[in-house]
């Protein structure tokens, strides 16, 4: 049963374009947590939201996490081939039980 | 060197061969964790360690079996493989059993033939 699914699983978009990606659950979750990985690299952290409705932001990256809990959005603005890679949302239960997302490779192109 | 380091970063065995992955932390943290990633499948969690007891076996197979004889040091000791084995399997290292940021290594890729 897949617990936490992400959309697009994949996305090609040219250098400055704005782009969102969705993580989705039914279960709520204690945090959550928006990693990126690159290729030949373990995933690295980006963000841990805690709150419902919780926004944060990384320079061009905008992360949210719902009201209730259950799902995120990651959204770049003006996407830059140094975004390409792997991005990851896992949810914490309890914890350390971290339910990683299925993954939506981005892919930023010159 | 800093960070988690993994050991050898890629493994072609046989389905008949005995292999180990090694991973190390220099971050002096106290647990420490194997996940594996394959291709279609989220990353999954498969063993934790907590200041070298084992707090979590998440059914993995007995054809995987870990060894933490420190907090600095893993091993994933892999017999008898099978080809749905084939994924990269990487390590991670947390200050403390919680939400503490998880620190990945760059993991080994596995494949079994």
């Amino acid at each position: 049963t897949q617990l936490l699914e992400q959309s697009p699983q994949f996305l090609s978009i040219q250098e400055g374009e704005n782009l969102t990606v969705y993580c989705n659950s039914s279960s709520v979750f204690s945090s959550l947590q928006w990693y990126r990985q690159e290729p030949g690299e373990g995933p690295v952290l980006l963000v841990t939201v805690v709150t419902g409705g919780e926004v944060k932001k990384l320079k061009r990256l905008t992360f949210q996490f719902g009201d209730a809990r259950k799902d995120s959005s990651l959204h770049i603005t003006a996407a830059q081939p140094g975004d390409t890679g792997l991005y990851l949302c896992a949810g914490v239960r309890g914890t350390y039980k971290y339910i990683f997302g299925t993954g939506t490779r981005l892919k930023v192109l010159a | 060197e800093t960070g988690v380091t993994q050991t050898p970063r890629h493994l072609v065995m046989g389905m008949t061969n005995k292999k180990s992955l090694k991973c190390e932390q220099h971050l002096g943290h106290n647990a420490m964790y194997w996940y594996k990633q394959s291709a279609k499948k989220p990353l999954e969690l498969m063993f934790v360690y907590n200041f070298k007891e084992q707090t979590e076996n998440n059914s993995v197979p007995s054809r995987f079996s870990p060894e933490c004889p420190n907090s600095s040091h893993l091993f994933l000791h892999l017999h008898t493989l099978q080809p749905e084995d084939s994924a990269l399997y990487l390590c991670a290292s947390s200050q403390e059993l919680s939400t503490d940021t998880q620190y990945f290594g760059p993991g080994t890729r596995l494949t079994v033939l």
